[in-house]
């Protein structure tokens, strides 16, 4: 596609339930992020893809985060048994390369609010 | 704990002035740098990149980075109210080789008509 696409736009998740953000990253972009950005602060980062192979998962910030990219393409994010902390705007980039060298292309986000 | 540093602000200038903005990091390692541009409730945007010292300039932009004090800066000329935004200053991990960013808090820009 022409650009990132994260989908859902806005989820509301009753807390304790599960939900799954999705990325169809750029084609033929190598490399997937995903980031979290809470109110007023700049994104964090969550984990890192290149191709179908999760090289950094470092930033997640519980096991209640899982994601994943099986074909190469498109990547979810699933939160098991969300909680009101887990609220945020969640960003999905991809870039060209694997070494970031051009910087990346945001997705427009999934707004998530945890009730 | 690699960390970016931003003045939240808000930054205020009149419509026409010159706009700085400023970032500094933590990480000796990193080689990149961006600036991107975020506009209220939309995702961040890429505007710059910067890979070696001195200045880079793109229209009305200019970046600045100096490594030994590990300073990034973007210049924002002929400020106009659409260029109302917040900035984020972001750097890559140097030790990862990923592209991972670290992204600094932002400063929030306002140019007032």
């Amino acid at each position: 596609g022409a650009g990132v696409s994260q989908s859902p736009r806005y989820k509301v998740a009753k807390r304790g339930q599960d939900v799954a953000l999705r990325c169809d990253p750029i084609s033929g972009h190598v490399s997937l992020f995903w980031y979290q950005q809470a109110l007023g602060q700049g994104p964090e980062f969550l984990t890192y893809f290149q191709n179908e192979a999760q090289l950094d998962k470092s930033g997640l910030p519980s096991d209640r985060f899982f994601a994943e990219r099986p074909e190469g393409s498109v990547s979810t994010l699933k939160i098991q048994r969300t909680q009101q902390e887990d609220s945020a705007v969640y960003l999905c980039a991809s870039s060209l390369d694997g070494q970031g060298n051009y910087g990346y292309t945001f997705g427009s986000g999934t707004r998530l609010t945890v009730v | 704990q690699k960390e970016v540093e931003q003045n939240s602000g808000p930054l205020s200038v009149p419509e026409g002035a010159i706009a700085s903005l400023n970032c500094t990091y933590s990480d000796r390692g990193s080689q990149s740098f961006f600036w991107y541009r975020q506009y209220s409730g939309k995702s961040p945007e890429l505007i710059m990149s910067i890979y070696s010292n001195g200045d880079k300039e793109d229209g009305r932009f200019t970046a600045q980075l100096n490594k030994a004090s590990q300073y990034v800066s973007l210049l924002i000329r002929d400020s106009q109210p659409s260029d109302s935004a917040t900035y984020l200053c972001a750097v890559n991990e140097g030790s990862s080789n990923t592209g991972k960013l670290i992204f600094g808090q932002g400063t929030t820009l306002q140019v007032k008509p």
